[in-house]
């Protein structure tokens, strides 16, 4: 089973600063088969990137993804107030899928 | 438009049996993998497992192999997780969701509302 580290746990920033949330895996994870969520409070999971940079359905550009192998980043160019939130990313290039333990993104 | 709707909160005893549904609509429900995702209260997503509709296929995480059962009744475009004997570690948010195409791959595009399941005598 591969397992997903994200870091860090908590990111305390403001609007309009740039966010980099990082997801290691155990190994090595096939084709870029990763994928960022967004979730809030009460709300559902929302997927954000999948394909490790490929931005799901209206997901805005300041949203962004990299990465390969064992090493994946998801960035926010510029927070807005509605990005404070929890990530999570995924792979589903092996079997079992696993999700990482998520990072909250929480205003400073 | 692609919808999952899923059936309403759930309070139960140790011991009871449950099973909860996620109704797809917008799509033609046979073809597309759909999953099951627990949250626990104030903790993170755990994939547990999948099935095709079209010929109930069925994959399980290891850690929910033998726990829960996962179904399909293709007719009325309905899946299922069921539970024979809840116990109090069941307490969870429990998410259905839709991958984007007909082969077992991809994140999850779709997401159910949630079913809150609590377990408490």
């Amino acid at each position: 089973e591969i397992v997903l580290t994200q870091s860090p746990g908590t990111l305390s920033l403001s609007p309009g600063e740039r966010a980099t949330l990082s997801c290691r895996a155990s190994q090595s994870v096939s084709s870029r088969n990763l994928a960022w969520y967004q979730q809030k409070p009460g709300q559902a999971p929302r997927l954000l990137i999948y394909g490790a940079s490929n931005r799901a359905t209206g997901i805005p550009d300041r949203f962004s993804g990299s990465g390969y192998g064992t090493d994946f980043t998801l960035t926010v160019s510029r927070l807005e107030p509605e990005d404070f939130a929890v990530y999570y990313c995924q792979q589903y290039g092996s079997s079992p899928r696993t999700f990482g333990q998520g990072t909250k993104v929480e205003i400073k | 438009e692609v919808q999952l709707v899923q059936s309403g909160a759930e309070v139960k005893k140790p011991g009871e049996s449950l099973k909860i549904s996620c109704k797809g609509s917008g799509y033609n429900f046979a073809t597309y993998w759909l999953g099951w995702v627990r949250q626990m209260p104030g903790k993170g997503l755990e994939w547990m497992g999948i099935i095709f509709p079209g010929d109930s296929d069925t994959r399980y995480s290891p850690s929910f192999q033998g726990q829960v059962t996962i179904s399909a009744d293709k007719s009325i475009n309905t899946a299922y997780l069921q539970w024979s004997s809840l116990k109090a570690s069941d307490t969870a948010m429990y998410y259905c969701a839709r991958l984007p195409s007909k082969l077992f791959m991809g994140a999850f595009h779709f997401w159910g509302q949630g079913t809150m399941v609590t377990v408490s005598s």
